[in-house]
This record gives C-alpha cells, sequence and structure tokens, in this order.
C-alpha cells in the first residue's frame, strides 16, 4: 500500500535551533517527492521538489535530502525563526497511475 | 498575478444544503486540483483536471460531490446534499503541468456543516 509517514508529529523548538523532520514512504514506483510548508489558515507552499535522481535540494535556510534507496527524506531547518513555525507536508508523486501520498504533515512550534 | 483565488473563505451551512465552492487558477496554468484537508485525514486530493476536462476522480468520496471547469479560468466543486463529516477545509491548486511542477495553493475554503 502507498503510504507517506511524517515524524514527528510535532515539534517545539527555541528560536535559533536547527531541526530535522523525517518522511519515509513506500510510494512506488517513484517518480518524486515534495516539501510543503503550511502556515494556519493558509494554503501549502512548496519548499523543495526531488526527483529520482537528486539527493539534496535547498531553499533557503531549507535543506531537503532524499535517499531512494531506503525511501527516505528529511527537511533540515537551519537557524529557525518565529515564521517558521507551521506543519511541514511531505507528498510523494508516484510514476504512472500511482496517485499522489500525501504526509499528515509535521506540527513545527518556534518559541522565543 | 494573483494567485489561485477561492470563494467564500468561509462556509456555514445546515445538513442537507447544497454548497458550492468557487476556484480561478493562475492564468496560464494547465492543471487544477481540488483537495480535501482535516485534521484525521490530512490533505486528500479529490479530482483534477487538465485543459479543463477532468482526468482522475478517484479521490472523489461519494457521488454528492461533483466538480465542474466550464472554462480554463473558473471551475466548481458542489455537495449536494452536504452532510457534518463534510466539514473540513477545501484547497484548490493549479500548475503548469502536472509531473514535477510547483502547485500553487489557493487561501481555502472553511466548510462547516451543521
Amino acid at each position: 500500500k502507498n503510504q507517506v509517514e511524517q515524524s514527528p508529529q510535532s515539534l517545539i523548538i527555541l528560536e535559533g535551533k536547527n531541526c530535522t523532520l523525517q518522511c519515509n514512504y513506500t510510494v512506488s514506483p517513484f517518480s518524486n517527492l515534495r516539501w510543503y510548508k503550511q502556515d494556519t489558515g493558509r494554503g501549502p507552499v512548496s519548499l523543495t521538489i526531488m526527483t529520482f535522481s537528486e539527493n539534496t535540494k535547498s531553499n533557503g535556510r531549507y535543506t531537503a535530502t532524499l535517499d531512494a534507496d531506503t525511501k527516505q527524506s528529511s527537511l533540515h531547518i537551519t537557524a529557525s525563526q518565529l515564521s517558521d513555525s507551521a506543519s511541514y507536508i511531505c507528498v510523494v508523486r508516484g510514476s504512472g497511475n500511482t496517485p499522489l501520498v500525501f504526509g499528515k504533515g509535521t506540527r513545527l512550534s518556534v518559541i522565543a | 498575478d494573483a494567485g489561485v483565488i477561492q470563494s467564500p473563505r468561509h462556509e456555514v451551512t445546515e445538513m442537507g444544503q447544497e454548497v458550492t465552492l468557487r476556484c480561478k487558477p493562475i492564468s496560464g496554468h494547465d492543471y487544477l486540483f481540488w483537495y480535501r484537508q482535516t485534521m484525521m485525514r490530512g490533505l486528500e486530493l479529490l479530482i483534477y483536471f487538465n485543459n479543463n476536462v477532468p482526468i482522475d476522480d478517484s479521490g472523489m468520496p461519494e457521488d454528492r460531490f461533483s466538480a465542474k471547469m466550464p472554462n480554463a479560468s473558473f471551475s466548481t466543486l458542489k455537495i449536494q446534499p452536504s452532510e457534518p463529516r463534510d466539514s473540513a477545509v477545501y484547497f484548490c491548486a493549479s500548475s503548469l503541468r502536472q509531473g514535477a511542477e510547483t502547485q500553487y495553493f489557493g487561501p481555502g475554503t472553511r466548510l462547516l456543516v451543521l
């Protein structure tokens, strides 16, 4: 069964600290993996998209990694800011007729 | 560009009533997606269109749900009759292509069915 599992479910960190969010998937065959940031009351905004051949992709203080062999991805946030408080959603697209599979997200709270 | 526009932003209705959600995609985008988000189930893809044609509606939960895209700049998602379990945030998104292309989400419609 195609699934995307994210951990932790929620996370609280101090401003300025780093953190890493995890995404494990069983989607096969694999096409690409996306990380979205969703602020409260808003729609998701794309942070990164990675295909099979990409191991790392950065977007400012956000760095996503992908290990297609172990079917794992991580999103690393460096020097967190209060504005990083949001839900982070991992989405995996399979190739062919495999549907888009969403994780339930990690709720990150950055506190001063 | 104003981005993806959705209306209404909030909708409160009674069980059994018809609900129509509206979406205007980003101009020039060929793909339009309707999603539903709840705390329990997260984001779920309901249906998507390519060049105004429905491509995959396997995510539509029941026959009570229907979606149309009469032209490239407008789409509707209709629920008739609505039920309390339909309460959720409904997002519309659009993209240039389907594959690795970024999807741009609207602000969502928060629906509450009493």
